[in-house]
């Protein structure tokens, strides 16, 4: 079965733009959750998506949005890119909700922000 | 709250011995706990996760992890350290109940010399 694909693999803006990004999930997956990691914050969640609703969201701003399709994939969108956006976007899938539940990750998307 | 926290940014080993990665849980009740490991440039890839089935977990690549509660922790060994388990290791909470909402430790930079 193929794994959690996330495109681009690799994307660089300039300040001021927009970007979205791509996750595939795991066939059968229906649960998506995305993740930000930097050096300095480590990896926080961003939002997470079940059956094309939004079910939870983390601390950012109103710039970062996300959407899910009847198909389960998964985008996220970042507007009025600022440097501090440069990071690896990683994006998770699982079966479904639940606390014992294991989110398989994507290899992520690295956005450069100049 | 759920939280973890991994007690050392880094940890070096040498080839063939022990590795020990500690992290402390904080927790109103008893969690699912996970422990993921990422190499570099890569994404992020499940060693073990614990549900409440048996205390002591068995991972890929010869990694276990026992739950403690009376402790708190949820310490992750192995043995005997190859090289190719040098890598960033990450102690993973899920947040509430129902959610793919993880919070992730700060993780721990396992260096195993020659």
């Amino acid at each position: 079965k193929a794994g959690v694909t996330q495109t681009p693999r690799y994307l660089i803006k300039t300040r001021g733009q927009q970007v979205t990004l791509s996750c595939s999930p795991i066939s059968g997956h229906r649960s998506v959750s995305w993740y930000q990691q930097t050096p300095g914050q480590g990896l926080q969640f961003l939002f997470e998506y079940f059956s094309e609703t939004q079910r939870n969201k983390g601390n950012f701003p109103g710039r970062f949005s996300g959407r899910q399709f009847s198909n389960s994939r998964s985008e996220m969108n970042v507007s009025t890119l600022e440097l501090g956006d440069s990071a690896l976007y990683l994006c998770a899938s699982s079966i479904r909700q639940g606390m014992g539940e294991t989110q398989y990750f994507g290899p992520g998307t690295r956005l450069l922000v100049l | 709250a759920q939280s973890v926290t991994q007690l050392d940014s880094h940890v070096s080993v040498s080839e063939g011995t022990p590795v020990l990665l500690r992290c402390n849980y904080s927790s109103s009740y008893s969690p699912s706990l996970f422990w993921y490991v990422q190499h570099p440039n890569k994404g992020l890839q499940l060693l073990l996760k614990y549900t409440s089935a048996a205390t002591l977990v068995k991972g890929i690549n010869g990694f276990e992890a026992e739950f403690k509660k009376s402790e708190t922790s949820f310490h992750l060994t192995k043995p005997s350290a190859h090289m190719s388990d040098a890598a960033e290791y990450f102690c993973v909470v899920p947040k509430g109940g129902n959610t793919g909402k993880l919070i992730f430790g700060q993780g721990t930079t396992l260096q195993v010399k020659p």
